[in-house]
C-alpha cells in the first residue's frame, strides 16, 4: 500500500544531474519522506529523508514543494554506479507504523 | 562504522527444511526490522522489534514464520517446514528511534529446492 508514485523508469546522460520526481498527495503532516536506492544484489541503501525544508547531503539533495504534495531527488552528476531502483517512501515518525512500503520505484540508468 | 550484518549470504535448502537466518545491527540501533524481497519486487514488511520486544508482526506470511531477538541486538528469522514460495531474500534493517533512516544489511538469499 505505498502512498507514493513515481515513474517506472528514467534515463540520464554520466555527469549531467539526475532528477527524480515522487508524488505524494496525500501525505500527513508528521510523515517524512525517505530516499533509498538499491543496486543488485545488494539491501537498500539510504539516500536522504526530510519534512518540509529541503535537504542537502554528500549524495544528494531533496527539494520538497511547499504543499509537501511531492518532491524530487536530485543527483547533481550522476555516474555509472548511480544505476539503481530508486524508491521514495512516506513514513510517520512516531506513533504508528514503524515499517517503510515500497512501491515499484523508478529505474535510473546512468548511459556513458 | 560497521553495517548490519547478515549471515549466511546464501541458504539453499530442501522443501521441509527448517531454516534460521541471522541479523547483527548496528551497535546502539534499538529498532531491528525484517524484509521479504521476492525477485523483481520491492521489499516487503515482515516484523518489527524495539529493543527485545516484537511491536509488529503483521508482515509474516504464516506462522511458519518465527523472528526473536532476545538481547535487543542479534535477531534470528525461522522458518521452519520450508516450501518453494519462501525463496527470496530476506533483509534486515537496523535504525535508532524516531524518524532516524533505517539501514540494511545486504541480505540473505533463501532458495528452496
Amino acid at each position: 500500500d505505498a502512498k507514493t508514485t513515481q515513474p517506472t523508469s528514467m534515463d540520464c546522460a554520466e555527469g549531467r544531474a539526475a532528477n527524480l520526481p515522487c508524488n505524494h498527495s496525500t501525505i500527513s503532516g508528521n510523515e517524512y519522506v525517505y530516499w533509498y536506492r538499491q543496486i543488485h544484489s545488494q539491501g537498500p541503501q539510504y539516500i536522504i529523508h526530510g519534512l518540509k525544508n529541503n535537504e542537502t547531503n554528500e549524495m544528494a539533495s531533496l527539494i520538497i514543494t511547499e504543499d509537501r504534495k511531492s518532491s524530487t531527488l536530485i543527483l547533481p552528476h550522476a555516474t555509472l554506479r548511480d544505476t539503481a531502483v530508486y524508491y521514495c517512501i512516506v513514513k510517520g515518525a512516531s506513533g504508528g507504523s514503524e515499517k517503510l512500503v515500497f512501491g515499484k520505484g523508478t529505474k535510473l540508468t546512468v548511459n556513458p | 562504522g560497521a553495517g548490519v550484518s547478515q549471515s549466511p549470504r546464501y541458504k539453499v535448502a530442501k522443501r521441509g527444511q527448517d531454516v534460521a537466518l541471522r541479523c547483527d545491527p548496528i551497535s546502539g540501533h534499538v529498532s531491528l526490522f525484517w524484509y521479504q524481497q521476492a525477485l523483481g519486487q520491492g521489499p516487503e514488511f515482515l516484523t518489527y522489534f524495539q529493543n527485545e520486544a516484537q511491536l509488529d508482526k503483521s508482515g509474516l506470511p504464516s506462522d511458519r514464520f518465527f523472528a526473536e531477538r532476545p538481547e535487543g541486538s542479534v535477531s534470528t528469522l525461522k522458518i521452519q517446514r520450508t516450501q518453494q514460495e519462501d525463496s527470496a531474500v530476506y533483509l534486515c534493517a537496523s535504525s535508532l528511534s524516531g524518524p532516524q533512516p533505517q539501514h540494511f544489511g545486504d541480505g540473505t538469499r533463501l532458495s528452496i529446492l
